[in-house]
């Protein structure tokens, strides 16, 4: 079957850096995205990656290794506002998303 | 877990037709549904809100006479597109809320809809 695994929560300290991990075991890959999503509202885009490597956009960075089935968040210089739910979702080979669960981070002053 | 499932996966249509998806939570109840659509690497962008039972909530923008959504049941809503054009073309995601704890939000695995 496909699976998408991602920790359930976690928790940092405002200022720090964490890493939010992702794999995936899916029928054939086209993309992995990852959405930010607070609650009541919709998922934010923050990123896709499809070729291997380290993608940065300011303090958000994603990383992706197809051949370990694998990709993290990395969220620089945190703040408040960055307390939410941290989704990763894989295009598979039909072009269907496979969405992991979520991963609640929490924000600690 | 819980599982949302949409029907159909693909499909193709041609200008004027309309097509129906269907959004089914498959082993729990959802008062809530959510319509996304997502053109590529995008966010997504939240349609209408459905609740069982009741008239959906249409986000500013979203046309209601031509997203036509009907949520009959705690397990099924479905999303008419009216009168397609290729401009509707795109990738339409649902998301359900379970009734009972713990108030998760699942998301289906998409409808891409192509417009010819």
């Amino acid at each position: 079957g496909q699976n998408i695994d991602q920790p359930t929560e976690m928790t940092a300290t405002e200022g720090a850096i964490v890493q939010i991990n992702c794999t995936y075991q899916t029928s054939g890959f086209n993309g992995l995205f990852w959405y930010q999503q607070h609650a009541g509202e919709a998922p934010t885009f923050l990123s896709y990656n499809v070729l291997d490597g380290l993608e940065e956009k300011g303090r958000f960075s994603s990383f992706l290794s197809r051949s370990k089935g694998y990709s993290y968040l990395l969220l620089k210089e945190l703040q408040m506002k960055d307390s939410a739910s941290y989704l990763c979702a894989v295009v598979d080979s039909n072009y269907q998303l496979i969405w992991g669960a979520g991963t609640k981070l929490i924000i600690k002053p | 877990g819980a599982v949302v499932s949409q029907h159909p996966s693909r499909v193709i249509c041609k200008s004027g037709t309309s097509v129906k998806i269907e959004c089914r939570s498959l082993d729990f109840q959802a008062t809530t549904m959510f319509w996304y659509r997502q053109f590529p690497k995008q966010s997504l962008m939240l349609m209408a809100t459905s609740n069982e039972g009741s008239k959906a909530t249409y986000e500013q923008g979203v046309e209601k006479d031509k997203f036509l959504i009907n949520h009959a049941s705690l397990t099924l809503s479905t999303l008419t597109v009216t009168s397609a054009h290729p401009e509707d073309s795109s990738f339409y995601i649902c998301s359900a809320i379970s009734s009972g704890e713990p108030y998760e939000q699942y998301f289906g695995p998409g409808t891409r809809l192509t417009v010819t």
